[in-house]
């Protein structure tokens, strides 16, 4: 139990293209999905927190307008980086809270690569 | 400095034990965490513990908590090529809703 998947795994874009990512609890209904950025030899930057129905929540530093996020179920949040260029090549990660258990563990998915040229 | 710091590399023999060291800042962490991320994939919550105890033991691992150094250790007893993966060190408090802020990473290297 408690999956998460990730779509796709990778993928090489030209600079200026926008990229979607899809993030899926397979098993649960989620509550609350996070989306983390990670750079090589670096830790999990938490970008934003996305409740079903309702706008996101960005960190400091992390433009909306660059990265959408839209949770529009309890099994789906999507990550749009749009007008990608190559400094937004990175590991995207998400993750996702259960509904049902009222825990607070988040299940990670296994994340997308991102490559822009 | 970050709120969440361990070292690097470790780099064991096969069947010997692993000490992965962390340290944080935040006082009033609520529970503290250890994830596996093996090359290419998410993270795999190991094990975690509350703020209040000060070990854990699950199978092959330990946790030890000081509070008052502000110190978490994950031991691996009996490490095997398979437990070769970055380790990430965690905390989170009740107050920041239990989102976890995470360490650098160690990569464990396991060799015959």
């Amino acid at each position: 139990g408690a999956v998460v998947s990730q779509h796709p795994s990778w993928v090489i874009c030209k600079s200026g293209t926008s990229v979607k990512i899809e993030c899926r609890s397979l098993d649960f209904q989620a509550t609350t999905m996070f989306w983390y950025r990670q750079f090589p030899k670096q830790s999990l930057m938490l970008m934003a927190t996305s409740n079903e129905g309702s706008k996101a929540t960005y960190e400091q530093g992390v433009e909306k307008d660059k990265f959408l996020i839209n949770h529009a179920s309890l099994t789906l949040s999507t990550l749009t980086v749009t007008s990608a260029h190559p400094e937004d090549s990175s590991f995207y990660i998400c993750s996702a809270r259960d509904r049902g258990t009222g825990y607070n563990e988040q299940f990670f998915g296994p994340g997308t690569r991102l490559t822009v040229l | 400095g970050e709120d969440v710091e361990q070292s690097l590399f470790l780099s064991v023999r096969e069947g010997d034990s692993s000490v992965i060291n962390c340290t944080y800042t935040d006082s009033s962490s609520t529970y503290l965490y250890w994830y596996k991320q093996e090359p290419g994939a998410g993270l795999q919550l190991l094990t975690y513990i509350f703020s209040n105890m000060d070990m854990k033991q699950d199978q092959r691992l330990t946790v030890l908590l000081n509070k008052k150094d502000k110190h978490l250790s994950l031991r691996i007893a009996d490490t095997q090529t398979g437990d070769s993966a970055i380790y990430f060190c965690a905390e989170s408090m009740t107050g920041g809703s239990y989102i976890p802020t995470f360490g650098r990473g160690t990569s464990l290297i396991v060799h015959p």
